[in-house]
């Protein structure tokens, strides 16, 4: 058990939905990141926040958005969602930049 | 953005072989992380490299980075059925390798 935390695990839904997904991280952990994980695309990191504060981007699309929250948990949201979209959505956590990122069990989307 | 390559994509070998995976990237590393997943599950963080020249062990799981920072190599000793699964090499900021299944015959 890294100490991360994901909710929920499974996630059913349809094309053009909105959804939620969400992180608490380790404790005393302040960054967290978010990944997507497909079969063609491998992981793919989405992007970094750092005690509340965007502090990285990587392939995220528009229709995604992220935020972390004083208390330091993270949402991820999903809108317009497209078939594509399926995949497994981790989050992980790490004190700083510079120490290694413990990865949460990971949310699996199915987009029908 | 930095791509990391590794190799083989996937491998099996008899319990009790070593085995080594390579990750090579196409820039300098300022560090480079080792995970193991189960398939479909988290990544399990395994080893963090930062300096040229670097080596760290944990049981039978050796992760090197050379010395020009630009390729990393992780070397299993006397495989077991538990070394069995997904091994990835990460950047920070934030690059993933696509990852090297291993397989152990027992």
């Amino acid at each position: 058990d890294s100490g991360v935390t994901q909710t929920p695990k499974h996630l059913i839904t349809a094309t053009g939905q909105r959804v939620t997904l969400r992180c608490s991280p380790r404790s005393g952990d302040l960054s967290v990141y978010w990944y997507q994980q497909s079969l063609d695309q491998g992981l793919q990191f989405l992007i970094q926040y750092y005690n509340g504060e965007e502090r990285a981007k990587g392939n995220i699309l528009e229709r995604f958005s992220a935020q972390q929250f004083p208390d330091l948990h993270s949402e991820l949201n999903l809108s317009s969602l497209e078939l594509g979209d399926s995949a497994l959505y981790f989050c992980a956590s790490s004190v700083s930049d510079h120490n290694e990122q413990f990865f949460g069990p990971g949310t699996r989307l199915t987009v029908l | 953005s930095q791509e990391l390559e590794q190799s083989p994509q996937s491998l099996i070998v008899q319990e009790g072989k070593n085995l080594t995976i390579n990750c090579t990237s196409s820039k300098t590393l300022y560090g480079l992380y080792w995970y193991k997943q189960k398939y479909g599950e988290g990544l399990i963080f395994l080893m963090m490299l930062q300096k040229g020249g670097e080596e760290k062990s944990h049981e039978k799981i050796t992760a090197k980075l050379d010395e020009k920072k630009q390729q990393s190599s992780l070397h299993i000793t006397a495989s077991q059925p538990s070394h069995a699964g997904i091994y990835l090499c990460g950047a920070p900021k934030l690059s993933f390798g696509a990852g090297t299944t291993v397989t152990v015959r027992a």
